[in-house]
């Protein structure tokens, strides 16, 4: 029964190109939320999404962050035009459910941006 | 918004040691956990626990749900014990943004 899959593990992009990481929930999981560890702090809220819906993006920056997750297929957290400050890495969990009492968050393993 | 503080933020231990980390939070919550992020970066989910007390191995934790604190207990360190543990918190009612604290670095010396 395979977790969270993220992929790519890592990621190098150069200024000014586009970023796309892919995330796979556990097998019956429909909700997924992504976050941003920047160096040397903690995890930060970004997007929250069930299949097809967006249920909250609040966490994420207004401009150049888009998040999607298809009816069929990964979810993917789309950055255009990187910039350095977007040197991060990039985790995404799922749940059964969510603010339920009985279900907790699995998360990837993270996808390690790097901006050139 | 919900506030999670975690305490100590860095800590040194020699191998064998036993440590006491230590979350607060500043509302009710729906649940509580505890992740370990090895030096590789991997976040290691140790504990789902919204309330009582669990034991796995050498690691336990406690949660106080009505005075707003949890514990997580470590025995025996072992070097293998050493990187990042985060506190994590969901909110209360209606909640699903799952809060974290900014962590306590743990390095355990051979």
């Amino acid at each position: 029964n395979a977790g969270v899959m993220q992929n790519p593990r890592h990621l190098v992009r150069r200024r000014g190109q586009e970023a796309r990481l892919r995330c796979s929930p556990m097998k019956g999981h429909s909700h997924v939320y992504w976050y941003r560890q920047l160096p040397e702090e903690g995890l930060k809220f970004m997007v929250y999404l069930q299949k097809e819906n967006i249920i909250d993006e609040s966490g994420m920056p207004k401009e150049r962050f888009s998040a999607e997750f298809p009816k069929e297929g990964p979810s993917i957290l789309r950055i255009q035009q990187v910039v350095r400050g977007d040197s991060a890495a990039y985790f995404c969990a799922s749940s059964e459910a969510s603010g339920s009492r009985n279900y907790g968050y699995t998360f990837g393993s993270g996808t390690r941006l790097t901006v050139v | 918004g919900i506030q999670v503080e975690q305490s100590p933020p860095d800590l040194i231990l020699q191998e064998g040691a036993n440590s006491t980390l230590r979350c607060n939070f500043s509302d009710s919550v729906n649940n509580l956990q505890w992740f370990h992020q090895n030096p590789w970066g991997q976040l290691i989910n140790l504990f789902y626990i919204p309330s009582g007390t669990k034991q796995n191995g050498r690691l336990s934790a406690t949660t106080v749900a009505t005075e707003r604190y949890s514990l997580l207990y470590i025995s025996s360190s072992q070097t293998t014990d050493s990187g990042v543990y985060f506190c994590a918190v969901l909110q209360g009612t209606g909640g699903f943004k799952t809060i974290f604290g900014a962590g306590t670095r743990l390095f355990v010396k051979a």
